[in-house]
């Protein structure tokens, strides 16, 4: 079994300024790490995957997210927001022992990007 | 590529009803997922196709739910005798490829809600 953790539900930023949010997760296989983003009334769309190699994984918007085993953890960053990016951030997991993983889920950090 | 597509994308209906979702995958893809999103959570695994076999189905899948993949391509989510409880999104996802490497694609989901 696994499960993941955002630390945070709701992360207010102003507009131009740096943004952590934090994904920490446990499991008793590898898995592969996800993020992925949801604007209002719509589906998810994915930022970043993490499957193997480089642990520094950089993705679309200007996102990128850092691997880190030893603390389980899988933190998304950007270094300049934009008022667009105010949106659901979904950080997930998916077993890597098969090809047909289900996705396991955390709760949602809400981004807001102030003026 | 025209992405997931659900219909409907929102349903009101009484208590006690049965209501019928569709889902239409991205062409070719082999695998589709059924997850529930509730209110202020991460989206949970419901269950998983691969062509027309389904494959898992969580605990979460009670026996008032019913979902089917009869050619291998659209899929349709079924909850008889509704309950307040089901208020939920219903989110579905596709992915294509032989391996785990390929990303699931979300649809924009069905909005239900139960009065």
């Amino acid at each position: 079994a696994q499960s993941v953790t955002q630390l945070d539900s709701q992360v207010p930023v102003f507009e131009e300024a740096p943004v952590e949010l934090r994904c920490n997760y446990s499991s008793s296989v590898s898995v592969y790490l996800f993020w992925y983003v949801q604007y209002p009334n719509q589906g998810l769309q994915l930022l970043l995957k993490y499957l193997s190699g480089s642990t520094l994984v950089k993705g679309i918007n200007g996102f990128e997210a850092e691997f880190n085993k030893s603390q389980t953890s899988f933190h998304l960053r950007k270094p300049s927001v934009h008022i667009s990016d105010t949106a659901e951030y979904f950080c997930a997991a998916g077993n890597s022992g098969g090809s047909n993983y289900k996705l396991t889920f955390g709760k949602g950090t809400l981004l807001t990007v102030n003026p | 590529d025209t992405g997931v597509s659900q219909n409907p994308r929102h349903k009101i209906t009484k208590r006690g009803q049965n209501v019928t979702f569709r889902c239409d995958p991205i062409s070719e893809h082999n695998r589709l997922y059924w997850y529930r999103q509730t209110l202020g959570q991460g989206p949970e695994f419901l269950t998983y196709f691969q062509n027309e076999a389904q494959l898992e189905k969580s605990r979460l899948l009670s026996d008032r739910f019913s979902a089917e993949r009869p050619k291998g391509s659209f899929s349709t989510l079924e909850i008889q005798r509704t309950e307040q409880g089901d208020s939920a999104m219903y989110l579905c996802a596709s992915k294509g490829g032989r391996g785990v490497r390929e990303t699931q694609y979300f649809g924009p989901g069905t909005r239900l809600l139960v009065l």
